[in-house]
């Protein structure tokens, strides 16, 4: 059973185009984030859900638009895509809210690539 | 958080134990000590965390010296699936910002046969 599991698993767009990524994960956990790791590898936080509420938003364009229908699912919405938003995405998510031991033990899905031409 | 400096490299012989250290020396009282890894093309992977005694589970050992100014993540027995880029990552646990982890370079560790 994969625990956090994203779509799709890669994206080729163009320029311009509007596009989602999906995540659910069945570990019944509280809090959901959206990461994004560029092409010098470095993974930085975007967003953070927890139980549908928004709790971290970092300076990341309004061109991208978390939206979460429950807490299982965190999707990711991008519009009028650019030539810097390709990049892998990772969906996770944390077991607690916030406070607690281990807050920071987050479980990450496999990535969705997003190539954009 | 507190800055983490790792060396940006490490090799190891399969079978024998990697050890590979992290300095935090503006580490505060309340800050955790976390490891992940990302083996190539897959999603960061919880291994450890600690705040300052010594932790073990069934991936590795946590050692944190006794001024928590630097610790060492131990894999006892390498293998070729642990090659991966290993972070340090220092946070206090829980907050407004938790989950909100700041990875850096990390290092390549290399095992080899």
């Amino acid at each position: 059973d994969t625990a956090v599991s994203q779509t799709p698993k890669y994206l080729v767009t163009q320029m311009g185009n509007d596009k989602s990524i999906k995540c659910e994960q069945n570990l019944g956990h509280d809090t959901m984030y959206w990461y994004k790791q560029d092409s010098k590898k470095f993974l930085k936080i975007m967003f953070s859900y927890n139980n549908k509420e928004l709790i971290i938003n970092e300076t990341v364009p309004n061109r991208f638009s978390p939206k979460s229908p429950d807490k299982a699912h965190l999707n990711l919405h991008i519009n009028s895509l650019e030539l810097g938003d390709s990049a892998v995405y990772f969906c996770a998510s944390s077991p607690v809210g916030l406070a607690g031991p281990g807050a920071n033990v987050l479980t990450f899905g496999a990535g969705s690539r997003l190539t954009v031409l | 958080d507190a800055k983490t400096t790792q060396p940006p490299s490490m090799d190891c012989a399969e079978g024998r134990a990697a050890n590979l250290p992290c300095n935090h020396s503006t580490i505060s009282g309340n800050e955790y000590v976390y490891w992940y890894r990302q083996i190539h093309s897959q999603g960061p992977q919880y291994i450890i965390h600690g705040l300052k005694n010594n932790e073990t589970n069934e991936m590795a050992s946590l050692i944190i010296t006794e001024d928590r100014k630097s610790s060492t993540l131990i894999l006892p027995h390498a293998t070729l699936r642990d090659t991966a880029v290993y972070y340090c990552i220092v946070r206090v646990d829980g907050g407004t910002s938790y989950g909100k982890l700041t990875f850096g370079q990390g290092t390549i560790l290399t095992v080899h046969p």
